[in-house]
């Protein structure tokens, strides 16, 4: 599975929008862009995934660059319970297709 | 959303002692589930796969026979920690593959919390 590089931690004031940003270069062609997040001992949450399309769900904004070497998760109006550690990762989809973990981005909510 | 269960999500034991730790999914089937460790302020390390029905895949490193996992049907698999020592004090979380989703999200367990005394 490809790997991600992801900034080790960012801040962003409560109400305002959440951009995480997450480069994987080497991508490949079959692989998709998920993003999971886990909020202090717990386990992780999933947040949504991409191909190559930009997707949106209730949670959560993903923007995948035309070209695939990056992208965006963007919580519109982000929340002190939107503190947490967010991962980008990469996989196949096959059944065997693990998620492999790196070390996130922090996000800290502030008032 | 999918729901997987982890029991119990702590644990305290002696050292020598065997522990084992379930992992449920709760409204699917999952033929394979990821365990998981995490030590405090690190990211989640893959342990090995369960497969249903047949022997799990160890990631390197990790020992099969210190880590027992069984998937005896399509929504339990347990992970036995034998013999276990303050150094396997950890967070295990399970992970299960929902097959009737989309790609096959990956939805995880609440976490068990190991304290090796």
């Amino acid at each position: 599975d490809a790997k991600t590089t992801q900034p080790p931690s960012m801040d962003c004031a409560e109400g305002r929008a959440a951009n995480l940003p997450c480069n994987h270069s080497t991508i490949s062609g079959n692989e998709y862009v998920y993003w999971y997040r886990q909020i202090h001992s717990q386990g992780p949450q999933y947040i949504i995934h991409g191909l190559k399309n930009n997707e949106t769900n209730e949670m959560a904004s993903l923007i995948i660059t035309e070209d695939r070497k990056s992208s965006t998760l963007i919580l519109p109006h982000a929340t002190l319970r939107d503190t947490a550690v967010y991962y980008c990762i990469v996989r196949g989809t096959g059944t065997a297709s693990k998620l492999t973990f790196g070390t996130g981005t922090r996000l800290q909510v502030t008032l | 959303g999918a729901v997987v269960s982890q029991h119990p999500s702590w644990v305290i034991c002696k050292s020598g002692t065997s522990v084992k730790i379930e992992c449920r999914s709760l409204d699917f089937q999952a033929t394979t589930m990821f365990w998981y460790r995490q030590f405090p302020k690190q990211s989640l390390m893959l342990m090995a796969t369960s497969n249903e029905g047949s022997k799990a895949t160890y990631e390197q490193g990790v020992e099969k026979d210190k880590f027992l996992i069984n998937h005896a049907s399509l929504t339990l698999s347990t992970l036995t920690v034998t013999s276990a020592h303050p150094e396997d004090s950890s967070f295990y979380i399970c992970s299960a593959r929902d097959m009737g989703r989309g790609t096959g999200e990956l939805f995880f367990g609440e976490g068990s919390r190991l304290t090796v005394l």
